[in-house]
């Protein structure tokens, strides 16, 4: 089952606008980690935000996490084309004393030249 | 690129066959996460191996099985394949005995006819 959802399902814009991506997820979590995928191949890491942390940077990357509301945003500023590909959020709720990812649905960038 | 490759790339088998996939994991990591991704959607987790030992498994059934070897390699091997098993399948390596990034392979693309 997915515990993650992201919204929204795909999101298109031009190269120098903004892209912001939600996940919302359902149980508690140790962290939250944001994935990128081109075309169907392999998932690269992102940055990844504990669950006592509210924000992070990374470059042209920002994450926040709201455990309140069980939910996590993706900004990617200053967009390029190269950054078209899919995104993932990924809860890690350590269970029965090991840690693994629960992936949402991912959302679908495209950044038009 | 991560340290992390899967063989073969692609593959396409007969319902009812058996397929073994690899994994050879990033230096100096001592877990192995197996997903099955179907498209359109996220990765689901399938197991994890911790020093040889499978550490946690998610809802599939027992004809999903997996090895990890001494250096930390990984195979999953599935019987009785069936059609919805034509999924991309990913490997992920990380360093276990606490929270920390996964590293993906590439994937295989398994097809099943």
């Amino acid at each position: 089952s997915q515990q993650g959802e992201e919204d929204p399902q795909a999101l298109s814009i031009q190269e120098g606008e903004n892209a912001t991506m939600n996940c919302s997820y359902k149980t508690s979590i140790n962290n939250l980690q944001w994935y990128r995928q081109n075309s169907g191949r392999g998932l690269v890491h992102l940055i990844l935000i504990r669950s006592n942390e509210r924000e992070k940077h990374s470059g042209r990357l920002r994450v926040t996490l709201d455990t309140s509301k069980k939910s996590s945003s993706l900004l990617i500023t200053a967009s390029r084309a190269a950054d078209t590909a899919s995104y993932f959020c990924a809860t890690d709720a350590e269970d029965s004393g090991y840690s693994t990812l629960t992936f949402g649905k991912g959302t679908m960038l495209l950044v038009s030249p | 690129e991560t340290g992390v490759t899967q063989s073969p790339t692609h593959l396409i088998k007969t319902r009812g066959q058996q397929v073994t996939l690899r994994c050879s994991s990033q230096s100096g990591h001592n877990t192995v996460s197996w997903y099955q991704q179907a498209l359109g959607q996220g990765p689901q987790f399938i197991f994890q191996y911790y020093r040889e030992e499978e550490n946690g498994r998610g809802n599939f059934p027992p004809r999903f099985s997996g090895l990890q070897f001494p250096n930390y390699s990984s195979e999953l091997n599935v019987n009785a394949l069936e059609l919805d098993d034509s999924a991309l399948y990913l490997c992920a390596s990380s360093l276990g005995g606490g929270v920390t990034e996964a590293f993906f392979g590439q994937g295989t693309r398994l097809t099943v006819v």
